[in-house]
């Protein structure tokens, strides 16, 4: 199984609502990512997490929060999100460290609009 | 920021013809990648190209890095429809784990 699962692959939420964005990967990776991507703008990393710690947060909005159950699985959890926070949110993967490579296995994303 | 900056920002060519997209960046880096995105989908990884290499070779994909002018070229020859598409240099000048995409050309084929 060489794919990242992302659900939902769209996700319509008021600025009141808790929701969250899963991610699973069963190629043994051991590293995870969360990007967000505005329109017709490259991906933006939002956080990182190795084995199963996260790793780095590039300065993320508290309304954002991830989660790493375990090492398949990851998870943003939205709450009190602002329609600038609507964007396509991509999960990734990667291993292969020893190589001195980081190459991204990326889900096919989840598409998120805030009313 | 280290994004790296790509051009042009959009290409537009027929079927057949070969497409060459640039990418320069702003700090030294262990290796620079390639990433193909197909209208609001994911990214695919295209082709890795480490910084003692200077050329890489990849089915139609052709990559070159120029690590004293800090740029990279990816060539596609003979294009496809199917290769309508965004793609994106990527480089890990920010950390390992850090991989920073680049602003990205939109490549148009038409039949």
């Amino acid at each position: 199984d060489t794919e990242v699962t992302q659900t939902p692959k769209h996700l319509v939420m008021g600025m009141t609502n808790k929701k969250s964005l899963k991610c699973e990967q069963h190629m043994g990776h051991r590293a995870m990512y969360w990007y967000k991507q505005k329109a017709k703008k490259p991906p933006e990393l939002m956080f990182v997490y190795s084995y199963e710690k996260l790793s780095i947060n590039e300065s993320v909005p508290s309304r954002f929060s991830p989660e790493c159950p375990n090492s398949s699985l990851l998870n943003l959890h939205l709450h009190a999100l602002q329609p600038e926070d609507s964007a396509l949110y991509l999960c990734a993967s990667s291993s292969d460290w020893n190589s001195g490579a980081n190459v991204l296995t990326f889900g096919a994303g989840s598409r998120l609009t805030v009313l | 920021s280290q994004q790296g900056e790509e051009d042009p920002q959009a290409l537009s060519i027929q079927e057949g013809e070969n497409a060459t997209m640039n990418c320069s960046y702003k700090t030294s880096i262990n290796n620079l990648q390639w990433y193909r995105q197909n209208s609001g989908r994911g990214l695919v990884h295209l082709i890795l190209i480490r910084s003692n290499e200077r050329e890489k070779h990849s089915g139609r994909l052709r990559v070159t890095l120029d690590t004293s002018k800090k740029s990279s070229s990816l060539l596609i020859t003979a294009s496809r429809a199917a290769d309508t598409a965004s793609y994106f240099c990527a480089t890990d000048a920010s950390g390992f784990q850090k991989l920073v995409f680049g602003t990205g050309t939109r490549l148009l084929v038409s039949p």
